[in-house]
């Protein structure tokens, strides 16, 4: 499978609200609601924020939410913080028992 | 629940790699999948390969012929071998627990390999 695409920049300013999308096939993004997304300050590790197209763990905040429709998957950040400048990937299973991820985006809080 | 990557941060052409993620605040017979994911430099993220706690694997089928991941019960932890190196593998590797099919639950902060004379 090939990587899940999204963009490799995005920014807003603290308070406004910001979309990143992640692309993929009737294979993976497409097929299942087994779409995760994660929050990777450099240097530490990675954090899970959403799995399963929409749904939160314990802990993170109600200003990251997500969808899906058809191939394509999103991440919505509501009320901006500085402290969300980070790089946030998507990852999905997909039909060949395997796992494929985003190529990552960088988000700047101006 | 607490990984932590460890490993040689050069290993030469031709050689294998091997590293290790050691557990802790949770055991290697928990229901999950132990994962490991690499990062080139300026790229996007490759998962590599999982083992199940009863030593059941599932690999990159672009990495299967050279990767082998083990069990280590009594140390609790797991480990990856990637034979063959190039200066293509040359990336940050991360370890993670999974709960597959659903996501990547808890990761560990990674540890870079550099394949290089």
């Amino acid at each position: 499978q090939s990587a899940l695409t999204q963009p490799a920049s995005v920014s807003g300013s603290p308070g406004q609200s910001i979309t990143i999308s992640c692309t993929g096939t009737s294979a993976d993004v497409g097929r299942y609601k087994y779409v995760s997304w994660y929050q990777h300050h450099p240097g530490e590790a990675p954090k899970l924020l959403i799995y399963n197209v929409n749904y939160r763990p314990s802990g993170v905040s109600h200003r990251f939410s997500a969808s899906k429709s058809g191939n394509t998957a999103s991440l919505t950040i509501s009320g901006l913080q500085p402290e969300d400048e980070a790089n946030y990937f998507c990852s999905s299973y997909t039909t060949r028992s395997t796992w494929v991820f985003g190529g990552g985006t960088q988000l700047t809080v101006l | 629940v607490q990984l932590q990557a460890s490993g040689p941060g050069l290993v030469k052409p031709s050689e294998t790699l091997s590293l290790t993620c050691a557990i802790s605040g949770g055991s290697i017979s928990d229901d999950n999948w132990w994962s490991w994911v690499r990062q080139p430099p300026g790229k996007g993220l490759e998962w590599i390969g999982e083992i199940y706690r009863d030593g059941t694997t599932n690999y990159n089928p672009s990495l299967k012929s050279r990767v082998t991941t083990s069990l280590d019960t009594p140390r609790n932890s797991f480990s990856l071998q990637l034979a063959s190196v190039t200066a293509a593998d040359t990336a940050m590797y991360f370890c993670a627990k999974a709960i597959t099919p659903d996501a990547f639950k808890i990761w560990g902060r990674g540890t870079l390999v550099t394949v290089s004379s």
